[in-house]
């Protein structure tokens, strides 16, 4: 079955760092794009970036550069969003989603259920 | 960068015609395309390349464009349609995307 499973909701501190996951399988992990999508409570999606496993190339929105790092480990089909020192406005449901890139299409065509990170002291 | 325009909501009777707009000069230039997103669940995917609905989604969402503005219509609305509409974009490289602002559609 074609799918990304995200891992489990987060608890964290302010100033902790976090690291969540998003595996894939049923189709070729390298030769598709993953992104990152933001979701705070209540609100709409917000895109954060976006990596090719095959070569690592990664791609951030402006508003999140600098604020996380997004990375993949081809080997093990997954991909990874992580903070360094989480605050409280990370409080946010995370997506990954796979991006379909053809012919001038950019459009995310599977996504993962989604990660709950809940900052707070 | 630049943002994409949703009506914020969007309330429709049961076999009525929804039509969702969103607007930005850039979509006179790019494509959008098309989420639902339901109720505690993540989004899916409902029309792409302007028109074309993926395997799964109803007949009834279709997608249209005309100038600065991308329109997705729900023919024959039904309660299980209820749910969040975004449009999404991205500039032709590939670089930068946008989520539209977001439409709640109720179904009365």
């Amino acid at each position: 079955e074609v799918q990304l499973v995200q891992s489990g909701a987060e608890v964290k501190k302010p100033g902790e760092s976090l690291k969540i996951s998003c595996k894939s399988s049923g189709y070729s992990f390298s030769t598709y794009w993953i992104g990152w999508v933001r979701q705070m409570p209540g609100k709409g999606l917000e895109w954060m970036g976006i990596i090719y496993p095959g070569d690592s190339d990664t791609r951030y929105s402006p508003s999140f550069q600098g604020q996380v790092t997004i990375s993949a480990d081809k080997s093990i089909s997954t991909a990874y969003l992580q903070w360094s020192s989480l605050k409280a406005s990370d409080t946010a449901m995370y997506y990954c989603a796979r991006l379909t890139a053809v012919a001038g299409h950019w459009y995310f065509d599977l996504w993962g259920r989604g990660t709950l990170v809940t900052v707070s002291s | 960068s630049y943002e994409l325009t949703q009506p914020p909501s969007v309330s429709v009777s049961p076999g009525q015609t929804a039509r969702i707009t969103c607007s930005a000069d850039a979509l006179s230039k790019q494509y959008a395309y098309w989420y639902q997103q339901k109720s505690g669940q993540a989004p899916v995917l409902v029309i792409y390349k302007a028109t074309e609905r993926p395997s799964g989604i109803p007949e009834r969402f279709s997608g249209s464009s005309s100038g600065t503005t991308v329109t997705l219509t729900i023919s024959g609305v039904q309660a299980e349609d209820e749910a969040d509409y975004y449009c999404q974009s991205a500039d032709n490289s590939g670089t930068y995307y946008v989520f539209g602002t977001g439409t709640k559609v109720t179904v009365l």
